[in-house]
């Protein structure tokens, strides 16, 4: 089943920060995002493993609460650069295939 | 840096022709997808492999088949394209990762268009 993502697009200032929520109604192994700027390939940002644990990555990290079923990815002091579509997938179990959202479209301006 | 190439950028073809999507990994990394992108409903998987020779369903793959001869390079077969297969085409590869998880690399993706 195809995980929730939230908001479906956000626009930003530059050096504004923002949340973006998936979420699952199954219990979750992992949480992997994505990025995916405009006419290129979806890029790997990080994995999050069932335990709660916290990621970074530059001025981006995620969260996963498994009590929840949810990872949050936090865009701090938005670059320009952080434009894109992002997305979430999911698994269930570690042999289980991924499952990705519908994505998120970040829109960062001056 | 791993590197995933499909065969064209864009492609044009019409209603009932036979339209392969290649897509070579340079990685040798055991798993390859096959997904399509439209707006709003983000990446459906297609059909995967998980080795030569071997292919699994997706969740849509009614309307595709695909092909793995050599562990570098999975063919997406559109046997008859129709106008709904117009859709952006996304190729990717991995290998299990420590925890067993699936970091994806994907292709720069071909957009077909069916006339």
């Amino acid at each position: 089943q195809q995980p929730v993502q939230s908001p479906q697009a956000v626009i930003l200032r530059e050096g504004e920060d923002a949340v973006i929520n998936c979420s699952s109604s199954k219990a979750l192994y992992s949480v992997h995002w994505y990025r995916q700027k405009h006419g290129e390939a979806p890029v790997f940002l990080m994995i999050l493993l069932k335990g709660g644990e916290q990621k970074g990555h530059e001025k981006i990290s995620a969260s996963f609460n498994e009590k929840k079923q949810q990872s949050s990815l936090y865009l701090t002091a938005s670059q320009l650069s952080y434009s894109g579509t992002y997305f979430c997938g999911t698994e269930k179990t570690s042999y289980d295939k991924v499952i990705f959202g519908p994505g998120t479209s970040l829109s960062v301006i001056p | 840096d791993v590197k995933v190439t499909q065969s064209s950028r864009y492609l044009v073809k019409r209603t009932g022709e036979k339209v392969f999507l290649e897509c070579v990994q340079d990685m040798d990394h055991e798993n390859m997808f096959w997904y399509r992108q439209d707006p709003g409903l983000g990446l459906r998987l297609i059909y995967f492999s998980y080795d030569v020779k071997m292919k699994e369903k997706g969740d849509i793959p009614e309307g595709y088949s695909v092909s793995r001869e050599k562990k570098e390079r999975f063919s997406l077969i559109l046997e008859s394209a129709s106008t709904n297969q117009t859709s952006m085409y996304l190729c990717a590869s991995s290998s299990p990762s420590e925890f067993n998880t699936d970091t994806q690399y994907f292709g720069p993706g071909t957009r077909l268009t069916v006339l």
